[in-house]
């Protein structure tokens, strides 16, 4: 596609659910990254794919985090058993491989937990 | 660990006004360091990136530099307009087996009519 797209949009869940976030991203782009923007912080890094593996996991905040990515294309956050404190905004981007590009950003998702 | 830090967290400056944006990090020894936009309530958009081999990249009105051995960037916007009204974050990609950016908090910017 012509950018990152992440779906949904918006989501609202009850607290003890689990949510999947999905990103999809530019074509051809063999690096993917996962970001969390919690209000009035900075962005915190998550994990970090380049094709299906994931090398960096280091910013997963817990257990109840997880994501995979297929087909060196589309990825899937996971959090199991959501807490408040997960409230955020979570920005998935891509560049054509690591480090050495441009990082192309999507929307981002807003969960909001209650 | 890498720091990044921005000051100041937010600037309002009439239109017209040319202006700087700091960034400053903490470990020199980075692969590049990239500046992006933020809307409110939308992704990041990417402005300009710096290689470490470089000392600056401009695009229109929109210059950034690269000193490592300060551990500074700057932005530098000139004759600001209202759209530019946004917050700018800085990231510094550190390599070496990091693969992640780190971020600054951003500065907000508001340039009034």
């Amino acid at each position: 596609g012509a950018g990152v797209s992440q779906s949904p949009s918006n989501k609202v869940t009850e607290k003890g659910k689990d949510v999947e976030l999905r990103c999809d991203p530019i074509s051809g782009h063999t690096a993917l990254y996962w970001y969390r923007q919690s209000l009035g912080q900075g962005l915190e890094f998550l994990i970090y794919f380049q094709g299906n593996s994931a090398p960096d996991k280091s910013g997963l905040p817990s257990d109840r985090f997880s994501a995979e990515r297929t087909g060196g294309s589309v990825s899937t956050l996971t959090i199991q058993r959501t807490q408040q404190e997960d409230s955020a905004v979570y920005l998935c981007a891509s560049s054509l491989r690591q480090g050495a590009n441009t990082i192309y950003f999507g929307e981002g998702s807003w969960l909001t937990v209650v | 660990k890498q720091e990044v830090t921005q000051i100041p967290a937010a600037l309002s400056v009439p239109e017209g006004e040319n202006l700087v944006l700091n960034c400053s990090f903490t470990d020199s020894a980075i692969y590049n360091l990239q500046w992006f936009r933020q809307d409110p309530g939308k992704g990041l958009t990417s402005l300009l990136l710096i290689q470490s081999s470089q000392r600056e990249q401009t695009s229109g009105r929109l210059n950034a530099s690269l000193d490592k051995s300060s551990g500074r960037s700057t932005l530098y916007i000139a004759a600001s307009q209202p759209g530019d009204s946004a917050t700018y974050l800085c990231a510094a990609y550190s390599g070496a087996g990091s693969y992640q950016l780190t971020f600054g908090k951003g500065t907000k910017l508001s340039v009034i009519p």
